[in-house]
């Protein structure tokens, strides 16, 4: 069945790094979303991806699909404490089949 | 408050008993979920409803029971749960579903 990897596991960066987290899919998908969980907290929706090579930018995040469709990348730019949690990617293969959810790279971030 | 409320936030039962879980979206929404998490596992979706109609049962044991009376309600019947079952419950609603989930704050349950 669809899978979604992402990559890293963890990362815990010094305030003001950049950060990226990178997520692979099995097949093509006809679109990608992106969620944040603070601690403690429960997915919260950041936005959707649809065209290939899409680039979307929320202040100091950036979201990318990928060309073929099959992966994506969220990066922060200049990282604050704010941003502690976990981002989590999920895929859609077409409209109506399950949103398939990866396993979310946590994010810690040094003051 | 997201517009999708859970309760209760945290639930403690035996293999024995019987609860529910209940989930109301204030947000006119067409599709509701139940998803489970498990820590250091991705995010399972166990049920989806769309126009009060379920459309997906991923492989769900049947000691997990949903129920839609109608779009803005949604529930998970439990009986004669395992102490594997303990994780963190959440109900997701969207429109149409093809668009962002809105998640609820989820009920911790642990099994004892």
């Amino acid at each position: 069945g669809q899978q979604v990897m992402q990559i890293p596991q963890y990362q815990h960066v010094q305030e003001g790094e950049d950060f990226t987290t990178y997520c692979n899919s099995s097949t093509t998908l006809s679109n990608i979303q992106w969620y944040k969980q603070r601690p403690g907290g429960h997915p919260v929706f950041l936005i959707q991806l649809v065209k290939s090579g899409e680039v979307k930018k929320q202040k100091r995040l950036t979201f990318q699909f990928g060309e073929a469709k099959k992966n994506s990348s969220l990066h922060i730019t200049a990282t604050q404490t704010t941003d502690v949690g976990t981002y989590f990617c999920a895929g859609r293969a077409g409209y109506g089949n399950k949103l398939v959810f990866g396993a979310g790279t946590i994010l810690r971030v040094k003051s | 408050e997201t517009g999708v409320t859970q309760t209760p936030r945290h639930l403690v039962m035996g293999m024995t008993n019987k609860k529910s879980l209940k989930c109301e979206q204030h947000l006119g929404h067409n599709a509701m979920y139940w998803y489970k998490q498990s820590a250091k596992k991705p995010l399972e979706l166990m049920f989806v409803y769309s126009l009060e109609e379920r459309v997906e049962n991923n492989s769900v044991p049947s000691r997990f029971s949903p129920e839609c009376p109608n779009s803005s309600h949604l529930f998970l019947h439990l009986h004669t749960l395992q102490p594997e079952d303990s994780a963190l419950y959440l109900c997701a609603s969207s429109q149409d579903r093809g668009y962002g989930y809105t998640f609820g704050s989820g009920t911790r349950l642990t099994v004892v």
